[in-house]
């Protein structure tokens, strides 16, 4: 089954601390993997994705994640965190069924909060 | 600003009742999708509609329907609701679901709904 497992549910870091977000992927074809943050009482931002080609993908705000199909992980990355990226980060795999059925699947998220 | 417009942005409602919430997607965008997010059960796929018909379904309930019009705007149907109706709900669309370039789904900031 097709499955998004985010391992964090609340990570705090300082205030210019690097930070790394985890997250595991369960698929039966190429995945094709989203970053999306939400912030307090908003929807969801896209960050970053990935469909093929570099496994290192570039985002957003600074952030970036890196495929790892031996791994099946998609783990997000950013070197200096900064206060306003308090919020919950939230994995997500999607594809393409033969009916053209386009779904996300999410991970559980993980709640960031920084610390001054 | 994704572009995807959701309203209302806040409802209060009685149990029994029915809601219905309104969706409108990115110029351009064909395909319209609703989720639902709760402290239980996080983010779910409940329905897509593409070009007006409907293309797959998720974890949607049978008091639940959802149209998509032929001016592309989507809206979700919520009857007979139950305190554990109270969500997040989520619209968000893309462009097309049968491309394998890359398709993106943006989200709106959703609608709140509390049903007492």
């Amino acid at each position: 089954a097709q499955s998004v497992t985010q391992p964090d549910i609340h990570i705090t870091v300082s205030e210019g601390a690097s930070l790394e977000l985890r997250c595991n992927y369960s698929y039966g074809a190429t995945p094709y993997l989203f970053w999306y943050v939400q912030s307090p009482g908003q929807g969801l931002q896209l960050l970053l994705k990935y469909f093929s080609g570099d496994t290192l993908v570039q985002g957003i705000k600074g952030f970036e994640a890196e495929f790892k199909r031996s791994q099946s992980s998609f783990n997000l990355r950013k070197p200096s965190v900064h206060w306003s990226d308090a919020a919950e980060y939230f994995c997500a795999v999607g594809g393409f069924s033969s009916g053209g059925y386009n779904k996300l699947i999410f991970g559980a998220g993980t709640r960031l909060a920084v610390h001054p | 600003d994704s572009g995807v417009t959701q309203t209302p942005k806040h409802l209060i409602t009685a149990t029994g009742q029915r809601v219905t919430l309104r969706c409108s997607p990115r110029s351009g965008d064909l395909s319209v999708y609703w989720y639902q997010q709760s402290l239980d059960q996080g983010l779910q796929f409940l329905i897509q509609y593409y070009n007006g018909e409907e293309r797959a379904k998720g974890n949607i309930l049978e008091r639940f329907s959802a149209q998509q019009f032929p001016d592309l705007h989507s809206e979700l149907n919520l009857s007979s609701l139950e305190l554990g109706d109270s969500a997040l709900y989520f619209c968000a669309s893309s462009e097309d679901p049968l491309s394998y370039s890359g398709n993106t789904i943006y989200f709106g900031e959703g609608s709140w709904l509390t049903v007492v």
